[in-house]
């Protein structure tokens, strides 16, 4: 089955400097990668996602890249802001039958003032 | 629409006892998801549901766990005997068409079993 790797576990970044949060993936035939986020008590909710066509997506602050031969994407948060602070997730998910998703182990994204 | 909707939000039972876990989802998904959350393992998918049939329960972790989903706007996830292993953060999903589309989860049922 699918296994995800997500790194770095924690990460702490000054206000208005950017993050990065790296993840790998092993099935060659995955071919969705979304990414949520999860504030305390609540559930995750998804912030953006890539699909294997596609090499980077952006929405505003984030943006996501896929490097299909490497089997690894990224996020990336720019001009972040305290209301950044959460969890985020990374997941993968190969279609064609198996519909769940297989996330990495998270990110505790930490602004500092 | 409300979202997903689960209850309770938080259950404490004694180690031995049957908990039962409840989820609505979003209406006209046609896709249910049943999640685990602990700080070891992370976010594990237990069982899926397409069209209120199993799909794939791979996940499940032992026989004490079982899923049902009687009708579109309605899931359990039933543990019996419960055990102080199974404290966990249970979410449950729903989307539309299922792989490659938004996974919307409810705000979970925190379990503690003691």
């Amino acid at each position: 089955g699918e296994n995800v790797e997500q790194h770095p576990s924690t990460l702490s970044v000054q206000e208005g400097d950017s993050a990065v949060i790296k993840c790998t993936y092993s099935d060659s035939a995955s071919n969705y990668f979304p990414w949520y986020k999860q504030e305390l008590g609540k559930g995750p909710q998804l912030i953006i996602d890539i699909r294997s066509n596609v090499g980077e997506k952006k929405d505003q602050r984030i943006a996501v890249t896929l490097n299909k031969t490497a089997k690894h994407f990224s996020l990336h948060i720019t001009e972040t802001q305290p209301e950044d602070s959460a969890v985020y997730f990374c997941a993968a998910s190969e279609g064609g039958g198996a519909d769940g998703l297989t996330f990495g182990k998270g990110t505790h994204l930490i602004i500092q003032p | 629409d409300a979202g997903v909707i689960q209850s309770p939000r938080h259950e404490v039972t004694e180690m031995g006892q049957e908990v039962t876990l409840r989820c609505k989802p979003i209406s006209g998904h046609d896709y249910l998801f049943w999640y685990r959350q602990t700080m070891m393992r992370g976010l594990e998918l237990l069982i899926y549901f397409n069209n209120n049939v199993p799909i794939d329960d791979s996940g499940m972790p032992e026989d004490r766990f079982s899923a049902k989903m009687p009708n579109a706007s309605f899931s359990t996830l039933k543990i019996q005997p419960s055990e102080p292993r199974d404290s966990a953060v249970y979410f449950c999903a729903s989307n539309r068409q299922g792989a490659g589309t938004e996974a919307f989860f409810g705000q979970g049922t925190r379990l503690t079993v003691v």
